[in-house]
């Protein structure tokens, strides 16, 4: 059974950094490409980034408002993925979801999430 | 980056009922759309890939249809653990991403 266990969630200052991991279980990690979600309370969800196997480059792929601020990484001895946040604004609360990307480009199974506050 | 805009934002329904969700496109996705169900507290779970493939353990009366910018999400027959909300969702090769829908909410009438 598929288990993504996310951790390193709390409450952080605006312009600080927080790094985010997520455990999986349950499958060969190293031959899947990982996600990562967020969800801002009482709204919708929005893609996070990427990070494609060590096969095709291990490269990742990031939208326009966490871009150059997130960092996704992989350990695949470890089988945990990582999401590394800086400079946080307001604005990135939310709670954080990992994901297994199914068929390069839909999200197949899910960690619980972890919550992300950032306030002063 | 690709727009998805679904509609209705909620819909009140009787269990039993047939329920019809719609996800539309900004420019054409091909096929490449999913549709997810949230309930309160959990994690979203895949229902719909590639426009009308059920993923594994979904049951029949989810189904999806359409192609292009076009999209439906079909319950043919409402049960009580499927009132929730759904999102649509699309993969882009260029530029690389994913982009979701804002949701609807199908709620008990």
């Amino acid at each position: 059974e598929v288990q993504l266990v996310e951790s390193g969630g709390g409450l952080v200052k605006p312009g600080g950094s927080l790094r985010l991991s997520c455990a999986a279980s349950g499958f060969t990690f190293s031959d899947v490409w990982m996600i990562w979600v967020r969800q801002a309370p009482g709204k919708g969800l929005e893609w996070v980034g990427r990070i494609k196997t060590k096969y095709v480059g291990g490269t990742t792929d990031y939208p326009a408002p966490v871009k150059g601020r997130f960092s996704i990484s992989r350990d695949d001895s470890k089988n945990t993925v990582y999401l590394q946040m800086n400079s946080l604004k307001s604005e990135d609360t939310a709670v954080y979801y990992c994901a297994t990307d199914y068929r390069q480009g839909y999200l197949g199974s899910w960690g619980q999430g972890t919550l992300v506050t950032v306030s002063s | 980056e690709v727009v998805l805009t679904q509609s209705p934002a909620t819909l009140s329904l009787s269990p039993g009922e047939r329920a019809t969700l719609s996800c539309r496109a900004s420019q054409s996705v091909s096929s490449y759309l999913a549709w997810y169900q949230q309930k309160p507290g959990q994690a979203p779970r895949l229902l719909i890939y590639d426009a009308s493939n059920r993923a594994t353990g979904i049951p029949a009366r989810f189904s999806g249809s359409g192609s292009g910018i076009d999209f439906t999400l079909t319950i043919s027959s409402l049960e009580p653990e499927d009132f929730a909300v759904y999102y649509c969702q699309q993969r882009s090769d260029w530029p690389p991403g994913l982009t979701f829908g804002g949701g609807t909410k199908v709620e008990i009438k």
